[in-house]
């Protein structure tokens, strides 16, 4: 089992460009989830979707930030247009019902 | 909603020695605790968790405690080892949508010195 898998690991953007985040969660998990850790805000759960279907989106921080999961295998998290305070480690997790999450390697996200 | 408090937020241990990092967490309702583990540089791991009707859990040299009156909760790490330095993380969640959604605490940076 590959686990959880993120691309890019790596992303270096100028500001006002448009990001977009991929994440393959482990075949067979039902949730996914989308966290973002900074320094100074630690890891924070930005939404997260059980069976496809978003279920809570409320720590989106604002409309800059889209979240999709046109299917069980594949999700994206875009930030359009990306401002330098985005910047951060982007960690996709995923999970089946009752057992905790598992965490991707993380995309280190530097916007210029 | 949930907000999990965590001390230290740094720690430094001499090898051999225990470490104990505590928790706190404010929704009564919370019913599952999992702690993570952070190496530099690498996703978090889970190392070990415990569930509202349990008040301890071990495996090997880690332990955890769970006082749900005073809404706390611990990590025990005994006989340190210099591979136990890293950042690690209490998380808080209740059951929703038949999956754990977790609030983590802001970390604890453990060193463990040779």
């Amino acid at each position: 089992d590959a686990g959880v898998i993120q691309s890019p690991r790596h992303e270096v953007t100028e500001m006002g460009q448009e990001v977009t985040l991929r994440c393959k969660p482990i075949s067979g998990h039902n949730s996914l989830f989308w966290y973002r850790q900074t320094m100074m805000r630690g890891l924070e759960l930005l939404i997260y979707f059980n069976n496809n279907v978003p279920i809570d989106d409320s720590g989106m921080p604002e409309d800059r930030f889209s979240a999709k999961m046109p299917n069980a295998s594949f999700s994206t998290l875009k930030i359009q247009p990306s401002e330098p305070r985005d910047s951060a480690v982007y960690f996709c997790a995923s999970s089946l019902s009752g057992l905790p999450p598992y965490f991707g390697p993380g995309t280190r996200l530097t916007v210029l | 909603g949930e907000n999990v408090e965590q001390h230290p937020s740094t720690l430094s241990v001499q090898e051999g020695d225990s470490a104990v990092i505590k928790c706190t967490y404010s929704d009564s309702a919370s019913n599952y605790f999992p702690w993570y583990k952070q190496e530099l540089g690498k996703r978090p791991q889970l190392i070990i968790d415990i569930r509202s009707n349990v008040g301890e859990k071990k495996d090997q040299r880690i332990a955890v405690t769970l006082n749900k009156t005073a809404k706390h909760f611990s990590l025990h790490i005994t006989e340190t080892q210099p591979e136990d330095s890293a950042v690690y993380f209490c998380a808080a969640s209740k059951p929703g949508a038949g999956s754990y959604q977790l609030t983590f605490g802001k970390g604890t940076k453990l060193s463990v010195i040779p």
